[in-house]
């Protein structure tokens, strides 16, 4: 396996389920990432860890909870969810966080988890 | 405040032809970093190109380059050469000069008529 993968690629759960998306990055890099995109809006930038520990959290309801484990794989549990939060879920990684030493510190996607909310 | 604004929902461009997508953004801070992602329908964000804020010249990557223009506040990507396969989503996205935020445009749907 290389560069970033998530599972699942499709979901479609109850607003009363609980479901965990899990990513997994093979690049060695420091920093991960969760968006969420959805249709005709700017992906969202959701939570940012960095070495294992969240430095960014952007106002995100407590439905969503993330988990990192490891510099490798990052999660995210979904409970109680709404019909809203349908969308694709991308997770990403980076070098690190900010460029340095002539790096740019692009980051990395998955393919992302479309998730369905009935 | 929308941070990053792409005004171009959809452009078309004939094959083998340049394109310009336009992208401004919004920032008051001296460091921050541009990027622009190809997002094909399969879904996956591919990076394309960066440039800093500090980069005097302008990024190129093979058939992408950034036309950037600091006091405009503005970095489009030109494409040169189109091929059908650069049919997709792009996004312009800036980071800021934390390292902690990404904002991400609503993106230029892209297609190539052969």
């Amino acid at each position: 396996e290389t560069g970033v993968t998530q599972t699942p690629r499709h979901l479609v759960m109850g607003m009363t389920n609980k479901k965990s998306l899990k990513c997994e990055q093979h690049l060695g890099h420091n920093a991960m990432y969760w968006y969420k995109q959805s249709a005709k809006k700017p992906l969202e930038l959701m939570f940012v860890y960095s070495l294992e520990e969240r430095v960014e959290n952007n106002s995100v309801p407590s439905r969503f909870s993330p988990e990192c484990p490891n510099s490798s794989h990052l999660f995210l549990h979904l409970h109680t969810l709404q019909p809203e939060d349908s969308a694709l879920y991308l997770c990403a990684s980076s070098q690190d966080m900010v460029a340095s030493g002539g790096t740019y510190n692009e980051q990395f996607f998955g393919p992302g988890t479309r998730l369905t909310v009935l | 405040a929308q941070k990053i604004t792409q005004t171009q929902p959809g452009m078309f461009v004939q094959e083998k032809e340049a394109v310009t997508l336009d992208c401004t953004y919004d920032t008051s801070d001296p460091s921050y970093g541009l990027f622009w992602y190809k997002q094909p329908s399969s879904g996956e964000m591919i990076f394309l190109i960066y440039q800093g804020s500090y980069d005097q010249q302008n990024a190129t990557e093979g058939r992408y380059s950034l036309n950037f223009q600091k006091a405009r506040k503005s970095a489009n990507l030109v494409i040169s050469a189109s091929q059908l396969g650069d049919s997709a989503m792009y996004f312009c996205a800036m980071r800021d000069n934390t390292g902690n935020q990404f904002y991400f445009g609503t993106g230029t749907s892209l297609t190539v008529i052969p």
